[in-house]
C-alpha cells in the first residue's frame, strides 16, 4: 500500500517570501501521479499542482512549483512570492495509475502554512 | 459550470441515528468518490462510483455504505453512527479516467452527539 508522510504540521512565512513544503512518499509502482491539494479555512480543497511520475520535469504552475526526485519518493512544494491567500492547509497526495485503483487519493496528514504579513 | 455540492452543510445526530449525505457532481462528470476528514486520522477514502457501480472501496465498516443514481448524484449513509464518525465528510468528481482531475465539494460536517 502507498503511504504519504507531511512531517511538518505547521510553517510560517513572511509575505513576499518563498517557502518550500515537504513531502514523501512510499510505493512499489512505476507510474502514478502525485498532487498538491490547498484546503483554506472555508473548506473546499482545490488542486494547486500535479506531476506525473513519468515525467522528469518538474511541474510550475504560476507562483507554484515543484521538486520531485522520484529516486528518493520526495516531492515539495515551493510557492514563491508568497501571499496572504496562501495561507490555508496543504495536502501532498498520491495516485495510482493502476486500473481498479486509481480513482483513490493517499493523503498526507497536511500542513497548516501561515503568512505573515 | 457548477461545481460540486453537498448536501446538508451541517447535521447534528445523535448515536445510533443514521444519516444520509448527497452529493451532486459537476455536470459531465460520472465519478464521485467520497472522503472522511478527520483531526486525527487525516483524509481517508471511503469509496468511489462510476457509472451508478461502485469501483473501489476504503477500509471501513460496512456501516458506510453509498450509491450512485443514473444522473450521477451520490449518496453516502452511514447507519448506526458512532461518536467517531464525526467528521467533514467530502465528495469529489471527476470524468473518470486516471488523467481527469478531481474536483471537492464544499463537504458536509457531521457532529455526533
Amino acid at each position: 500500500a502507498q503511504t504519504v508522510t507531511q512531517s511538518q504540521p505547521e510553517m510560517s512565512v513572511q509575505e513576499a517570501e518563498t517557502v518550500t513544503l515537504s513531502c514523501t512518499y512510499d510505493t512499489s509502482e512505476s507510474d502514478y501521479y502525485l498532487f498538491w491539494y490547498k484546503q483554506p479555512p472555508s473548506r473546499q480543497m482545490i488542486l494547486v499542482i500535479r506531476q506525473e511520475a513519468y515525467k522528469q520535469q518538474n511541474a510550475t504552475e504560476n507562483r507554484f512549483s515543484v521538486n520531485f526526485q522520484k529516486a528518493a519518493k520526495s516531492f515539495s512544494l515551493k510557492i514563491s512570492d508568497s501571499q496572504l491567500g496562501d495561507a490555508a492547509m496543504y495536502f501532498c497526495a498520491y495516485r495510482s495509475t493502476t486500473t481498479g485503483a486509481n480513482s483513490k487519493l493517499t493523503f498526507g496528514k497536511g500542513i497548516t502554512l501561515s503568512v505573515r504579513p | 459550470k457548477a461545481g460540486v455540492t453537498q448536501t446538508p452543510r451541517y447535521l447534528i445526530k445523535t448515536r445510533g441515528q443514521q444519516v444520509t449525505l448527497s452529493c451532486s457532481p459537476i455536470s459531465g462528470h460520472r465519478s464521485v468518490s467520497w472522503y472522511q476528514q478527520t483531526p486525527g486520522q487525516g483524509l481517508q477514502f471511503l469509496f468511489e462510483y462510476f457509472s451508478e457501480t461502485q469501483r473501489n472501496k476504503g477500509n471501513f465498516p460496512g456501516r458506510f455504505s453509498g450509491r450512485q443514481f443514473s444522473n450521477s448524484r451520490s449518496e453516502m449513509n452511514v447507519s448506526t453512527l458512532e461518536l467517531g464518525d464525526s467528521a467533514l465528510y467530502l465528495c469529489a468528481s471527476s470524468f473518470g479516467q486516471v488523467e481527469n482531475e478531481q474536483f471537492f465539494g464544499p463537504g458536509t460536517r457531521l457532529t455526533v452527539l
